[in-house]
C-alpha cells in the first residue's frame, strides 16, 4: 500500500498562474482533506470531502477549489495563484465518519512557491 | 477562540530522558478525540497516538503515552527514553462535534534531543 500520494512534490508558480495539486489514497477511505502549513501556524484545513460526491469548506478556503474525482482521488486547484498561497500543502484521508477514531493519514506534502 | 494550545515553541531533552509536551484544548462537546502527530525534518506527518474523550485509560503506544486530564482539558504527550530520532515537530490535534469530520491543529512544539 502506498497510502496517500501527492503530486507534484515541489512547484514554483508565477502570480496569476493556475495549477492543480493531485492526491490519491489506496486505503479505501471515505473522507479526504486538504491542509496548508505555514511557519508558526500549524496545519489549517482548506477543504474536505466527507464522502465521494461531497465537498465542504474548511478554515481557509478562499482562492482554492476542489474536486472529489472518485473515492480515491481528491484534487486542489489554484485558479490564480498569489504569493500568499506559498505554503506546504498536505492531503490526508480517514475512514468513514462513523468510526470513532477516524485517524487521518497524511501524504508527503507539496511545497508550493508563488513568485 | 483557539481550540488547541501548545505553549512550548521548543523543548530540549537529553537522550534517554523522558519529556512531556503540553497540549490544552477547548470544547463544549462531550464527545471528542485528541491526536498527536510527529513531523520530522523530512516533512511527513506521522500519526503517533489517539485518546477518545470517553476512554477510561490513558492511551499508550510504545514509548509514547498520553497524559489525559479531562477536568483540566489537557492532553500532554509523554515520550519516555528519548532517542535522537525523536527530534521533530510535534502537533496536537482535536476532533469534536463542531468539526465532526475534521481536525483542528495546534501550532506545534519543536523537540530537540541531544546526545
Amino acid at each position: 500500500n502506498a497510502g496517500v500520494t501527492q503530486t507534484p512534490k515541489f512547484q514554483v508558480l508565477k502570480t496569476g498562474q493556475s495549477m492543480t495539486l493531485q492526491c490519491a489514497q489506496d486505503m479505501n477511505h471515505n473522507s479526504m482533506y486538504w491542509y496548508r502549513q505555514d511557519p508558526g501556524m500549524g496545519l489549517r484545513l482548506i477543504y474536505y470531502s466527507a464522502s465521494e460526491g461531497t465537498t465542504d469548506k474548511g478554515e481557509v478556503p478562499n482562492g482554492y477549489n476542489v474536486s472529489r474525482l472518485n473515492k480515491r482521488e481528491f484534487s486542489l486547484r489554484l485558479e490564480s495563484a498569489a504569493p500568499s498561497q506559498t505554503s506546504v500543502y498536505f492531503c490526508a484521508s480517514s475512514e468513514s465518519n462513523r468510526s470513532p477514531k477516524r485517524t487521518q493519514y497524511f501524504g508527503p506534502g507539496t511545497r508550493l512557491t508563488v513568485l | 477562540a483557539q481550540k488547541i494550545t501548545q505553549t512550548q515553541p521548543g523543548m530540549f531533552v537529553q537522550e534517554k530522558e523522558a519529556v512531556t509536551l503540553d497540549c490544552t484544548y477547548d470544547t463544549s462537546d462531550p464527545s471528542y478525540g485528541l491526536f498527536w502527530y510527529k513531523q520530522p525534518s523530512s516533512g511527513e506527518m506521522i500519526f503517533l497516538i489517539y485518546q477518545g474523550s470517553y476512554d477510561q485509560q490513558n492511551a499508550t503506544e510504545g514509548r509514547y503515552s498520553l497524559n489525559f486530564q479531562k477536568a483540566r482539558k489537557s492532553a500532554n504527550l509523554v515520550i519516555s527514553a528519548s532517542q535522537l530520532g525523536d527530534s521533530a515537530m510535534y502537533f496536537c490535534a482535536m476532533r469534536d462535534g463542531a468539526g465532526y469530520s475534521t481536525l483542528t491543529f495546534g501550532k506545534g512544539t519543536m523537540l530537540l534531543v541531544s546526545p
